[in-house]
């Protein structure tokens, strides 16, 4: 029983790098998101999808993009890593009018 | 549209004393209610929901919180405080259930021996 699966768990990228944060759930919910969270800020939305082919823009997606090809992987793409980007990256999922379930996090630092 | 407020960044309590975190809501449209407990380094964790079925929510961990329309509130509550317990907590809102959820800033609980 995994439910939402996040890798890496650490990543340290310079400026400019790009990379692709994974994210996996095996509960055939039809809703993800993905958040980060900077200390004391709670957790900003930054994409969702609400089913395969479908993604659309959160709180704070300037920097990133999404895809969804299949029900249970949302990975989130950062292209030109910037210092600003540095925080700790959240994967969920959920299933209509039900709470969200959260991975352990990504923590990424980008120097 | 949702917010969530949550009053405190920081409560610190004795270890035994009632435990209580304030959290204050906006919405247009009856609420689906949430609060989640966040351990060091660990992602966040249901501790209880509320989504119409009673006002009063039992949650784990002997947290609950009560739904007041009137006063748009959805305080946290404990009635004794375990060193467990210190965590980062999050209440958090939305609308309907195709919707994100709006998460509050969040509250820091410490607990004192």
């Amino acid at each position: 029983n995994a439910g939402v699966t996040q890798t890496p768990k650490f990543r340290i990228l310079k400026i400019g790098q790009s990379m692709t944060l994974q994210c996996t759930q095996d509960m055939n919910h039809n809703y993800m998101y993905w958040y980060r969270q900077d200390p004391g800020m709670g957790l900003k939305l930054i994409y969702y999808s609400v089913g395969a082919g479908i993604t659309d823009k959160g709180e704070v997606p300037n920097g990133y993009n999404v895809s969804r090809s299949t029900t249970e992987d949302f990975p989130l793409r950062l292209e030109l890593a910037a210092p600003s980007q540095t925080s700790v990256y959240f994967c969920a999922s959920s299933s209509s009018n039900q709470p969200q379930h959260f991975g352990d996090g990504t923590r990424l630092s980008i120097l | 549209a949702q917010s969530v407020t949550q009053l405190g960044s920081h409560v610190s309590v004795s270890e035994g004393a009632l435990v209580l975190l304030r959290c204050n809501y906006s919405s247009s449209v009856p609420p689906y209610l949430f609060w989640y407990v966040q351990y060091p380094n660990q992602g966040l964790q249901l501790l209880l929901k509320y989504t119409s079925a009673a006002t009063l929510v039992k949650g784990i961990n002997g947290f609950e919180a009560e739904f007041k329309k009137s006063e748009t509130s959805f305080h946290l509550t404990k009635p004794s405080a375990h060193m467990s317990d210190a965590a980062e907590y999050f209440c958090a809102v939305y609308a309907s259930g195709n919707t994100p959820l709006v998460f509050g800033k969040g509250t820091r609980l410490s607990v004192i021996a």
